[in-house]
């Protein structure tokens, strides 16, 4: 176990559906970052993150939303589901004031749009 | 912006033989921190090794060492002795010293011959 908890582990959707993963983070990590992992294809940044607030933002898609709790969960919502949006999403967190230390990843939510 | 490269999509070695996958990274910052990821079929993310760049010292992890070349921009990985268990995708990636993203290469698939 990582320290990260990502639900659902899988997910299976119609086109045009709107779904929602969630990530709680390692303790005591304030970040929380979301990443899309296609098929053959390398992790993309999505969204970070901090305490509550965004951080930075990457490729993220308008139809796909975030946000980070009080608790520090966080969640991503992905709408009007295409067949593109199929994709393994990783949610990571980390220590900002220890940057050597990486990230913790999570074991990711497999998405399948059909 | 800071990019991220590994031009071998796909490596091979013979078991208990050494293998070096290669990364080259673009940066105009001077402090940052560099790290290889593995990815097993499991999907999981799991770190390799890390590497402070104000260090002159290569890092190393038991089978796992690296030879950062500063100037060059570049970070490759060697593993000894490799095992079936190696087998799985690298990523190499990148983070400033403020912390925040990691930025990944695309991957290079490892397989392990017995």
């Amino acid at each position: 176990d990582s320290g990260v908890t990502q639900t659902p582990k899988h997910l299976i959707t119609a086109t045009g559906q709107r779904v929602t993963l969630r990530c709680s983070p390692r303790s005591g990590d304030l970040s929380v970052y979301w990443y899309q992992q296609s098929l053959d294809q390398g992790l993309q940044f999505l969204i970070q993150y901090y305490n509550g607030e965004e951080r930075a933002k990457g490729n993220i898609l308008e139809r796909f939303s975030a946000q980070q709790f009080p608790d520090l969960h966080s969640e991503l919502n992905l709408s009007s589901l295409e067949l593109g949006d199929s994709a393994l999403y990783f949610c990571a967190s980390s220590a900002e004031n220890r940057p050597l230390y990486g990230y913790t990843f999570g074991s990711g939510t497999r998405l399948t749009v059909v | 912006a800071q990019t991220v490269t590994q031009s071998q999509p796909e490596m091979s070695v013979q078991e208990a033989e050494t293998v070096t996958l290669s990364c080259t990274y673009d940066t105009s910052e001077s402090d940052y921190y560099l790290f290889w990821y593995k990815q097993p079929p499991s999907r999981q993310m799991i770190l390799v090794i890390r590497q402070e760049a104000y260090k002159q010292q290569n890092a190393t992890e038991n089978r796992f060492s690296v030879n950062f070349q500063k100037a060059a921009k570049s970070f490759s990985l060697k593993i000894s002795d490799s095992q079936l268990g190696d087998a799985a995708m690298y990523f190499c990636a990148y983070r400033g010293n403020q912390g925040g993203k990691l930025i990944f290469g695309q991957g290079t698939e490892l397989s392990v011959k017995p």
